[in-house]
């Protein structure tokens, strides 16, 4: 079946600190792949996303690539900010799949 | 705002009653999906609507749980005789196209208190 296993957290940073979250999946297929952040009391939004091999997703300075021979969607950053401090789900869709499979999420704290 | 709408956002009940939850998506998508999240938990899938077709139900979807989307616009979730166990953000989605390059849009959540 799919699935999707990311790092467990809390991850605390310094600001302005290099980020990663790892994130593998298991999946049959060709899926598209996600990354959602969801910031306290709120709902979950589209951080970024990546539809094949190779592809890498970027946006507010986070990017991801697919990486099929790894089976892997790493979220990096190179300098957070205090403002980045929220919960990180990685997920996928897969092909001909209606609903997306998520992660447990990381937490991410940065301190400044 | 032109995004995914819930209502209402915090709901706290006695055990037993009954709850309804609504939402509204993005006006042009046809495709509604229902998630429940517990604490530290990723979303997990409920059910998905097609215009106002239901056509997918997790097992999570108990007897107590049943889902509406009338005229394909909002939708409504019911939990009957609510328990404990019950007691989750339940999120609403929505997307124009059930492809895989279609990301879900997702609501703020309604958060289930059961006392």
């Amino acid at each position: 079946g799919n699935s999707v296993t990311q790092m467990e957290g809390p991850v605390t940073l310094s600001e302005e600190a290099f980020l990663t979250i790892n994130c593998t999946y298991t999946a049959t297929g060709y899926p598209s792949l996600f990354w959602y952040v969801q910031y306290p009391g709120e709902g979950l939004q589209l951080l970024l996303k990546a539809t094949k091999a190779d592809d890498k997703g970027s946006n507010k300075g986070f990017e991801a690539t697919y990486r099929k021979e790894t089976t892997s969607f790493h979220l990096e950053k190179g300098s957070v900010q205090v403002s980045d401090s929220a919960v990180y789900f990685c997920a996928l869709r897969n092909t001909g799949g209606f609903k997306t499979i998520f992660g447990a999420g990381t937490r991410l704290f940065v301190k400044a | 705002d032109t995004g995914v709408s819930q209502d209402p956002r915090h709901k706290i009940t006695k055990r037993g009653q009954n709850v309804t939850f609504r939402c509204d998506p993005i006006s042009e998508h046809n495709r509604l999906y229902w998630y429940r999240q517990t604490l530290g938990q990723g979303p997990e899938f409920l059910t998905y609507f097609q215009n106002e077709a239901q056509l997918e139900k997790s097992r999570l979807l108990s007897d107590r749980f049943s889902a509406e989307r009338p005229k394909g616009s909002f939708s409504t979730l019911e939990i009957q005789r609510t328990e404990q166990g019950d007691s989750a953000m339940y999120l609403c989605a929505s997307s124009f196209g059930d492809g895989r390059n279609q990301p879900q849009h997702f609501g703020d959540g309604t958060r289930l208190s059961i006392l």
